[in-house]
């Protein structure tokens, strides 16, 4: 079955800074990837997502890289904001099962002032 | 509109005991599935429910765990003889019907945080 790797597990940057979290997959039939944003406590929220006909997607400060020959995907967050401070997961949806997420072990994001 | 909700928020039970946590997915929504997030852990699969077919039970842990849709909309995970290890938030989400072009993306419910004493 399908497996995400995520890395890193924690990072920190200072504000204004970018950041760049990276998830790796085994399914090469995956063809779903979204990112989802975890603040303390809340639910998880979509923020970013891409499809594997795609190779990059960019919502403001905020893109996404898929390399379906590497089986990689990149989350990007540029000109980071104390208010990006979270933990970010990744997440694939292999093809024909269903659409249930198989998550990475998510990034403990911190933006420092 | 509404979201997905969850109850109980909050649910604190002692090993042995029987517990059922509730889902309510957004109205329209004909997927719906459940997961679980250990303390400091990521998200992991439990069962998936889509309009009238059978189950993805692939996820459940163990036969201690079951869950019921029942007409398509509410959803009940039950955890039977609770264990400590069974401790984590309990999330649930929905999706669109499929063909939609958000159709893959999941709204989650806010968690039924389950402590077992």
């Amino acid at each position: 079955g399908e497996n995400v790797e995520q890395h890193p597990s924690t990072l920190s940057v200072q504000e204004g800074d970018s950041a760049v979290i990276k998830c790796t997959y085994s399914d090469s039939a995956s063809n779903y990837f979204p990112w989802y944003k975890q603040e303390l406590g809340k639910r998880p929220q979509l923020i970013i997502d891409i499809r594997s006909n795609v190779g990059e997607k960019k919502d403001q400060r905020i893109a996404v890289t898929l390399n379906k020959t590497a089986k990689h995907f990149s989350l990007h967050i540029t000109e980071t904001q104390p208010e990006d401070s979270a933990v970010y997961f990744c997440a694939a949806i292999p093809r024909d099962q269903g659409g249930k997420l198989i998550f990475g072990q998510g990034t403990e994001l911190s933006v420092k002032p | 509109g509404a979201g997905v909700s969850q109850s109980p928020s909050n649910k604190v039970t002692e090993k042995g005991k029987d517990v059922e946590l509730r889902c309510d997915p957004i109205s329209g929504h004909t997927a719906l599935y459940w997961y679980r997030q250990s303390l400091g852990q990521g998200l992991e699969f439990l069962i998936y429910f889509q309009g009238n077919s059978a189950p993805d039970k692939s996820g459940l842990p163990s036969d201690r765990f079951s869950a019921e849709r029942t007409g398509g909309s509410v959803s009940t995970l039950t955890i039977q003889r609770t264990q400590q290890e069974d401790s984590a938030v309990y999330l649930c989400a929905s999706t669109q019907p499929p063909g939609g072009s958000s159709y893959n993306e999941q709204f989650f419910g806010p968690g039924t945080r389950l402590t077992v004493l």
